[in-house]
């Protein structure tokens, strides 16, 4: 089967770094997404991995190992606005290129 | 204006009531979807379509029908509803993601939230 695991719910502080994992067993990988969602909105799209390596765009930056079925969405200097749900999102082609979605990972910032 | 509108907003409907969820984008993607989230699960696919002559299932599919009426357009609608599809509903457009740097990520409407009693 596919499945996607990323922790339920993460508390870190102002100004610090956390990082939250996603581990996957899908078929027919073709890329994984991070997405962020704030409370009672529609999720925005963060970043996205083909390739093994490390994707990194402002205070956000995601790895991706293919091998391990393993990604992670590391955000630095954090600020209060990142207290949002994270989701982690498998592209597959077994499933005609859609998306496999972890239950997110609710990020709680307190100052 | 927001670039994939969803209609209405909020619904409060009793059981066995006909619904429709309406979705317009003007991103130009051929590609659209519904999905539907609820708390502690992650996004479930309903039905999507990659283009007006094409309509594909979703892992959800059951209680659920769809219409794509033009490019821009795509409804979701539920027949007979019933209190175990109160959920926040999503659609959502994409391109196609390619080589060349398009990834194919999905722009997401604002949501619409179903009750159902």
């Amino acid at each position: 089967g596919q499945n996607i695991d990323q922790p339920t719910e993460m508390t870190a502080t102002e100004g610090a770094i956390v990082q939250i994992n996603c581990t996957y067993q899908t078929s027919g990988f073709n890329g994984l997404f991070w997405y962020q969602q704030h409370a009672g909105e529609a999720p925005t799209f963060l970043s996205y991995n083909v390739l093994d390596g490390l994707e990194e765009k402002g205070r956000f930056s995601s790895f991706l190992s293919r091998s391990k079925g393993y990604s992670y969405l590391l955000l630095k200097e954090l600020q209060m606005k990142d207290s949002a749900s994270y989701l982690c999102a498998v592209r597959s082609t077994n499933s005609n290129y859609q998306l496999i979605w972890g239950a997110g990972t609710k990020l709680i910032i307190k100052p | 204006d927001a670039d994939v509108t969803q209609t209405p907003r909020n619904r409060i409907t009793k059981t066995g009531k006909r619904i429709m969820l309406e979705c317009s984008q003007t991103k130009g993607h051929d590609r659209m979807y519904w999905y539907r989230q609820d708390p502690g699960l992650g996004l479930r696919l309903i039905y999507y379509s990659f283009d007006v002559k094409d309509i594909n299932k979703g892992e959800i599919s059951d209680g659920y029908s769809v219409s794509r009426q033009a490019q821009a357009k795509f409804s979701l609608s539920l027949e007979s509803a019933i209190p175990n599809q109160t959920a926040l509903y999503f659609c959502a457009t994409s391109d196609l993601g390619d080589t060349g740097g398009n990834t194919g990520e999905l722009f997401f409407g604002e949501g619409s939230r179903l009750t159902v009693l």
